[in-house]
C-alpha cells in the first residue's frame, strides 16, 4: 500500500512565479488536508478537501492561494505570485473520512522563493 | 480556539534512559483526540501514538505511552529505553471536529529530542 505521495519534495520558484503541489492520498482516501510548516515551527492548517469539495479553506491565505481535489488525480496546492514569505515546507494528510483519526501524511515539499 | 503548548523546546537523553515530553492544550471539548506525531531529519510525519479522550487508560506503544491528565490538559510522553532512532522532532497535536463539518490537526510548536550515545 503506498501512502501519500507528494511531488515535488524540493521547489524552487523566482517571486512573481507560480508554485503547483501535488498531493496524491492514499488508496480510498477520499479526504485530504494541507498544512504548512515555517522553519523552527509546528504545522499550521490550511485546507481540508473532499473529492471535488472544498470543505474548510479558513487556514489558507484569502488570496494567492486556491487547492483542489478533483474527481480524478491527485490535489493540488496553486500559489501564484510567490513570494519569499510563501518559503515553508507543505504537507499533505488523507484519511478515510471525517472523524476517522487515521491520518497518513506525506513527506511534504519543500519550497524555496528567490 | 484550540491551543496546543509544548514548553521544551529541546531535550536530551542518554541512550537506553528514559525522558518525558511535555505538552499542555486548551479546549472547550469532551471529546476529541491527542497525538504524537515524530518528525525525523527526513520530514516524513510519523504517528506515534494516539489517545482518545473518552480513555481514561492511558495509550502505550512499545517503548512510548503517554500520561494523559484530562482535568489539567495534560499529555505527556514517555520514551523508555531511548535509541538514537528516536531523535527527531516530536509534535503534540489536537484533533478538533467543527459543527460546520470541519476537522483539523492543531499543532504545538515541537520538541528537538536529541539522544546521546
Amino acid at each position: 500500500n503506498a501512502g501519500v505521495m507528494q511531488n515535488p519534495r524540493h521547489l524552487v520558484r523566482r517571486r512573481g512565479q507560480e508554485a503547483r503541489l501535488r498531493c496524491s492520498p492514499v488508496k480510498g482516501h477520499s479526504h485530504v488536508y494541507w498544512y504548512r510548516q515555517l522553519p523552527e515551527e509546528g504545522l499550521k492548517f490550511m485546507v481540508y478537501l473532499q473529492k471535488e469539495n472544498i470543505i474548510d479553506e479558513s487556514g489558507m491565505p484569502k488570496e494567492r492561494f486556491s487547492a483542489e481535489f478533483p474527481k480524478e488525480g491527485p490535489s493540488i496546492l496553486r500559489i501564484q505570485q510567490v513570494v519569499r514569505g510563501d518559503s515553508a515546507a507543505y504537507f499533505c494528510a488523507s484519511s478515510l473520512g471525517r472523524g476517522h483519526y487515521g491520518y497518513t501524511f506525506g513527506s511534504g515539499t519543500r519550497l524555496t522563493v528567490v | 480556539a484550540q491551543t496546543v503548548t509544548q514548553s521544551q523546546p529541546e531535550m536530551s537523553v542518554q541512550e537506553a534512559e528514559t525522558v518525558t515530553l511535555s505538552c499542555t492544550y486548551d479546549t472547550s471539548e469532551s471529546d476529541y483526540y491527542l497525538f504524537w506525531y515524530k518528525q525525523p531529519p527526513s520530514r516524513q510525519m510519523i504517528l506515534v501514538i494516539r489517545q482518545e479522550a473518552y480513555k481514561q487508560q492511558n495509550a502505550t506503544e512499545n517503548r512510548f505511552s503517554v500520561n494523559f491528565q484530562k482535568a489539567a490538559k495534560s499529555f505527556s510522553l514517555k520514551i523508555s529505553d531511548s535509541q538514537l532512532g528516536d531523535a527527531a522532532m516530536y509534535f503534540c497535536a489536537y484533533r478538533t471536529l467543527t459543527q460546520g463539518g470541519s476537522e483539523k490537526l492543531v499543532f504545538g510548536k515541537g520538541t528537538k529530542l536529541t539522544v546521546n550515545p
